[in-house]
């Protein structure tokens, strides 16, 4: 079985504090993804991955950064939290898609960080 | 511009069918996903459709009409626990061919 697991699953951080999300699988996948989910706004993602040392911005990128350093591990960063930052975060795998097949992504069980 | 469209909640009773929509536009499609989400849990994937016309596994289908910007996920006898949220998902080739986009969200409640 595919697992994507996620450092913590709640999280209380002060405003202005760095903090660190770390996501690890184990199934090998090239590709990674950190969103963010939020009442009436879905699932955004914030950065993805799709090998080593190599990150591409997505929909909402402001005021985050990530790392890659080895190709199972992911972490998110808030450099200075804010109370905006409040919200789910869920990382997700996948293997990089050959043309038109099927890379389902894999979900870890999500952090809830709130920011005082 | 990219843009998924689904109704945000959908209410049905216990052994009957439902039918989510979702539309989409995107500038280059490259795959189509429905993810079930249950409440306070990661969502899980469900089906994928690529090519148009109808995907059957189980209870659920997918529909995917790419000249229309259209899919459907279909529910057929609906049990309790199919109470959850059913995300819209493409995958576009302007996002390195692998992120996807998702929609909001319809969030189903079956009652008995």
């Amino acid at each position: 079985d595919v697992k994507v697991t996620q450092s913590s699953r709640y999280l209380v951080k002060r405003t202005g504090e760095k903090v660190f999300l770390e996501c690890v699988q184990d199934m090998d996948h090239e590709n990674m993804f950190w969103y963010r989910q939020d009442p009436g706004l879905g699932l955004r993602l914030i950065y993805f991955s799709y090998d080593v040392k190599m990150k591409e911005k997505g929909d909402i990128p402001e005021g985050y950064s990530v790392s890659r350093e080895k190709k199972e591990r992911f972490s998110l960063i808030l450099e200075s939290a804010s109370t905006n930052q409040t919200s789910m975060y869920l990382c997700a795998s996948s293997f990089r898609p050959l043309a038109g097949t099927n890379n389902e992504q894999f979900f870890g069980p999500g952090t809830r960080l709130t920011v005082l | 511009g990219q843009n998924i469209d689904q109704p945000t909640e959908m209410t049905a009773t216990e052994g009957a069918i439902v039918q989510i929509n979702c539309t989409y536009q995107t500038s280059g499609f490259n795959g189509l996903f429905w993810y079930q989400q249950h409440a306070g849990e990661a969502p899980t994937f469900l089906s994928y459709n690529v090519l148009d016309g109808l995907e059957e596994k189980g209870r659920f289908s997918s529909f995917l009409s790419r000249s229309k910007g259209y899919s459907y996920l279909l529910l057929k006898e609906l049990q309790m626990k199919d109470s959850a949220s059913y995300l819209c998902a493409v995958r576009d080739l302007g996002q390195a061919g692998t992120a996807l986009i998702f929609g909001k969200g319809t969030t189903l409640s079956v009652s008995s």
